[in-house]
């Protein structure tokens, strides 16, 4: 299996819903990412975890909270987004050990977000 | 810090011309290098890569070389086809696991017959 996957692939959402997007991979990789990606943009980091634990968040506000349950499964739980927050979301895994390619990025096809 | 900068587009062509797209980047130490590709609605494939220096990466037709000397990674196809019309990233990472990727503007590519 050398993919990443995500759910759902669309989501609208008003303002004061609760959602959670979801992102699965099955290699084995130890780092795994959350990016935001607006129309002709590239992707923007907002978190990575290391290991399960979180290294990195980009200043992301409180309104998008991350989880990393296992190695192989990360979600991003989303409460009161704004109209801005609508976006392409990209979850991406690297393999986090030694080795050359150990930073080499896979990412799934992403879930589009609206918010009304 | 880290940076990538990518020609700014679009970039139009007929098919079957030859496609260059330049790529510089500014980096401490020895960054990978990558490609990535968008497609219309799609999330981003890997296109190519490159670890080390003088390293080329090859795929679909595509290449690019890591030139440390130039601190380049051009993207180059002989011959392009309709369906390769997308966005093409450019990117670099320092090779610390877990630390992002870090993305050229994106150029877009729109081939016609």
């Amino acid at each position: 299996d050398t993919e990443v996957t995500q759910t759902p692939k669309h989501l609208v959402m008003g303002m004061t819903n609760k959602k959670s997007l979801k992102c699965e991979q099955h290699m084995g990789h130890r780092a795994m990412y959350w990016y935001k990606q607006k129309a002709k943009k590239p992707p923007e980091l907002m978190f990575v975890y290391s290991y399960e634990k979180l290294s990195i968040n980009e200043s992301v506000p409180s309104r998008f909270s991350p989880e990393c349950p296992n190695s192989s499964l990360l979600n991003l739980h989303l409460h009161a987004l704004q109209p801005e927050d609508s976006a392409l979301y990209l979850c991406a895994s690297s393999p986090g050990a030694s080795g050359r390619a150990y930073n080499e990025q896979f990412f799934g096809p992403g879930t589009r977000l609206t918010v009304l | 810090g880290n940076s990538v900068t990518q020609m700014e587009g679009p970039v139009t062509l007929s098919e079957e011309a030859f496609l260059t797209i330049n790529c510089t980047y500014t980096a401490t130490g020895y960054p990978s290098l990558f490609w990535y590709v968008q497609y219309p609605g799609e999330g981003l494939q890997l296109l190519l890569k490159a670890t080390k220096a003088d390293d080329k990466g090859s795929n679909k037709g595509f290449e690019a070389t890591y030139r440390k000397e130039t601190t380049s990674f051009h993207l180059e196809k002989g011959s392009v086809q309709v369906s390769d019309s997308a966005v093409y990233f450019c990117a670099l990472t320092s090779n610390q696991a877990g630390t992002a990727l870090i993305f050229g503007k994106g150029t877009t590519l729109s081939v016609s017959s």
